[in-house]
């Protein structure tokens, strides 16, 4: 069965670079999720879209900002990059049940490990 | 708002052991739970879920039940492998606050090692 695609798996930039990450969700899907892990840490939700509108926003820095396409595919960019965005971003979907509000669990990728140096 | 605490780790067993991983979570309304598994260089992959209380999620062997009085998720499995070896997260999700259904809340992670 398709998965989410992330891409690229991995990435280095050096610090005050920019970078884009992509995430391809599974065919059907509605909803994209940007999750980051810090070494050692439990992911923390960033932002998700739904049919491309933003629907939640949580700790994204103001140097992020990321959209959700016309075929549903998702960017996450990243500006003026700092070594403590060094992590793993790891972007999820999911689809909406037909007549109700809520979503099926999300299916995650297998992340972008960014290395900021 | 939201919160997921798990045990605090590492975890190790020997193979064929027991195994019990506590989570209890705080949320308003009534969220969803699930057990995430992140084996070594890997995204995260779900392992069970409950939606509602006194659902008992299950998958290879690992089990959990959403209790609503103790608040409380433990995941369990009867006999480990070596294979089983992995980071475990907690998590919720819920539509209380406006909180969109798959926006999840993790716990810390549980470090598990099983020795041959």
């Amino acid at each position: 069965a398709a998965g989410v695609i992330q891409s690229p798996r991995h990435l280095i930039k050096e610090k005050r670079e920019t970078a884009t990450l992509k995430c391809y969700p599974i065919p059907r899907h509605d909803t994209v999720y940007w999750y980051q892990q810090g070494p050692g840490q439990d992911p923390q939700f960033l932002i998700s879209f739904y049919e491309k509108m933003q629907s939640d926003k949580g700790s994204i820095p103001d140097r992020f900002s990321a959209q959700q396409f016309s075929d549903y595919h998702s960017e996450l960019n990243m500006s003026s990059l700092e070594l403590g965005d060094s992590a793993l971003y790891f972007c999820a979907s999911s689809i909406k049940n037909r007549g109700s509000s809520l979503n099926t669990e999300a299916f995650f990728g297998q992340g972008t490990r960014l290395t900021v140096v | 708002g939201n919160s997921v605490t798990q045990m605090e780790g590492p975890v190790t067993l020997s193979e064929e052991a027991f195994l019990t991983i506590n989570c209890t979570y705080t949320a308003t309304g009534y969220p969803s739970l699930f057990w995430y598994v992140q084996y070594p260089g890997e995204g995260l992959q779900l392992l069970l879920k409950a939606t509602k209380a006194d659902d008992k999620g299950s998958n290879k062997g690992f089990e959990a039940t959403y209790r609503k009085e103790t608040t409380s998720f433990h995941l369990e499995k009867g006999s480990v492998q070596v294979s089983d070896s992995a980071v475990y997260f907690c998590a919720l999700s819920g539509r209380a606050g406006g909180t969109s259904y798959g926006k999840l809340t993790f716990g810390q992670g549980t470090i598990l090692t099983v020795h041959p």
